[in-house]
């Protein structure tokens, strides 16, 4: 079964409004999860680095404001996409691994997202 | 010129055919990761590997760290083989470290 969770897999949303994308480990702790984004026929982009108990890494030309990365504990970080725009729509996805250097890497399945 | 570079970005092959998928990258890594993200969009992360070869049923993956060039091969390839592959090196060692990301080769193997 899956390790990490991720929810919603899909959500449409009407423009200016926020939506919470929850990323949950399920059998590990995780002091760091990757938040990326993939728009159709691309690779995935890493958006933020959501580190627990502190603010999020979030890489360059990403808006920090718009796209809020709260990671309150060890197996779960949430990225709110605030005053979503069409532009927003996406494919979001999560990944995490545990704190050992062999610790495998997980995705979550992705959430759809669409901003009409 | 991209991080990491995959060839080819697409592959159409007959069941049973041998698959090779390559990637080359341009800085240092800690480990590579392949993955397999299927049409839905979920993603497996299939090997990590920081050097040698690995192998897992009927996929191989190699790493040259010396030569920054990875190779993922599938034998006897099958229908449900179809997917995106993407090669993903790493930098770092703890949990914390990053990816980078290939473009991906779309498989279609047919039947």
């Amino acid at each position: 079964g899956a390790v990490v969770s991720q929810h919603p897999s899909r959500v449409i949303c009407k423009s200016g409004t926020s939506v919470k994308i929850e990323c949950r480990s399920l059998d590990f702790q995780a002091t760091t999860m990757f938040w990326y984004r993939q728009f159709p026929k691309q690779s995935l982009m890493l958006m933020a680095t959501s580190n627990e108990g502190s603010k999020a890494t979030y890489e360059q030309g990403v808006e920090k404001d718009k796209f809020l990365i709260n990671h309150a504990s060890l197996t779960l970080s949430t990225l709110t996409v605030t005053s979503a725009h069409p532009e927003d729509s996406s494919f979001y996805i999560c990944s995490a691994r545990g704190n050992l250097d062999s610790s495998p890497l997980h995705f979550g399945n992705g959430t759809r997202l669409t901003v009409t | 010129k991209n991080e990491v570079e995959q060839s080819p970005q697409n592959l159409t092959a007959q069941e049973g055919e041998f698959i090779t998928i390559n990637c080359s990258y341009s800085v240092g890594i800690s480990a590579l990761h392949w993955l397999q993200q299927h049409p839905g969009g979920g993603i497996v992360s299939l090997f990590m590997l920081s050097s040698g070869k690995k192998k897992h049923g009927r996929l191989i993956a190699t790493i040259n760290i010396q030569e920054k060039h990875s190779s993922l091969h599938i034998t006897a390839s099958h229908p449900r083989d179809s997917a995106v592959y993407i090669c993903a090196p790493m930098r770092g060692r703890t949990s914390g470290s990053r990816l980078t990301f290939g473009e991906g080769t779309q498989l279609t193997v047919n039947p």
